[in-house]
């Protein structure tokens, strides 16, 4: 099952924050968020395994509420370098699930100086 | 240190030909996951391989098969080629053992362009 992101896109000027949600309508067993500079492969940020968990790669952060089955990511006083997309990518619960994983549609980013 | 390596970087081919792809994950990664991204798309997951059986189908065409090899890297055989087939195809792999509990190691892609 493919998650829903949101926003689509959204345009930041440095130092701005903005919130990235995802969401599945099924019990998620991971939550991965990607970063994807244009033609360009994605590149990893950072991997949610358990509900409420919390993880950060400087000031991108980002949390998973298993029970509302979403994640967030937090970009925080944002740099150019974080312009790009970004996709969540979920791997849903039980065994006939293992190892796909399936991203949403990407939230595009641009920061302006 | 090594990455993903994805050959050819670049392919064209006509309707109806066929192409294949080609990954060598890093040194000691045993699972290799195909995804298809078509322009300002999201990545799809095709098919992935662990220890060389394929684990996990997604949302492959028929016209399409793959598999890994001995030495760990795979192929991605796609025939009667369509123009909707063009895209970024990417091959990630990740680590002994981990699957997809921590990162996938992404390739630069092979962008596929059918005329």
């Amino acid at each position: 099952q493919q998650p829903v992101q949101s926003p689509q896109a959204v345009i930041l000027r440095e130092g701005e924050d903005a919130v990235i949600n995802c969401s599945s309508s099924k019990a998620l067993y991971s939550v991965h968020w990607y970063r994807q500079k244009h033609g360009e492969a994605p590149v990893f940020l950072m991997i949610l395994l358990k509900g409420g968990e919390q993880k950060g790669h400087e000031k991108i952060s980002a949390s998973f509420n298993e029970k509302k089955q979403q994640s967030s990511l937090y970009l925080t006083a944002s740099q150019l370098s974080y312009s790009g997309t970004y996709f969540c990518g979920t791997e849903d619960q039980g065994t006939d699930s293992w190892g796909k994983l399936q991203f949403g549609a990407g939230t595009q980013v641009v920061v302006t100086p | 240190a090594a990455g993903v390596i994805q050959s050819p970087r670049h392919l064209i081919k006509e309707k109806r030909e066929t192409a294949t792809l080609k990954c060598y994950p890093i040194p000691r990664h045993d699972t290799v996951y195909w995804y298809q991204q078509g322009p300002g798309q999201d990545p799809q997951f095709l098919i992935s391989f662990y220890e060389k059986m394929q684990s996990d189908k997604g949302s492959i065409p028929d016209r399409f098969s793959a598999q890994q090899f001995s030495d760990y890297h795979s192929e991605l055989n796609m025939s009667s080629l369509e123009l909707g087939d063009s895209a970024l195809y990417f091959c990630a792999s990740s680590p002994e053992g981990q699957g997809t509990d921590g990162e996938l190691f992404f390739g630069e892609g092979s962008r596929l362009t059918v005329l």
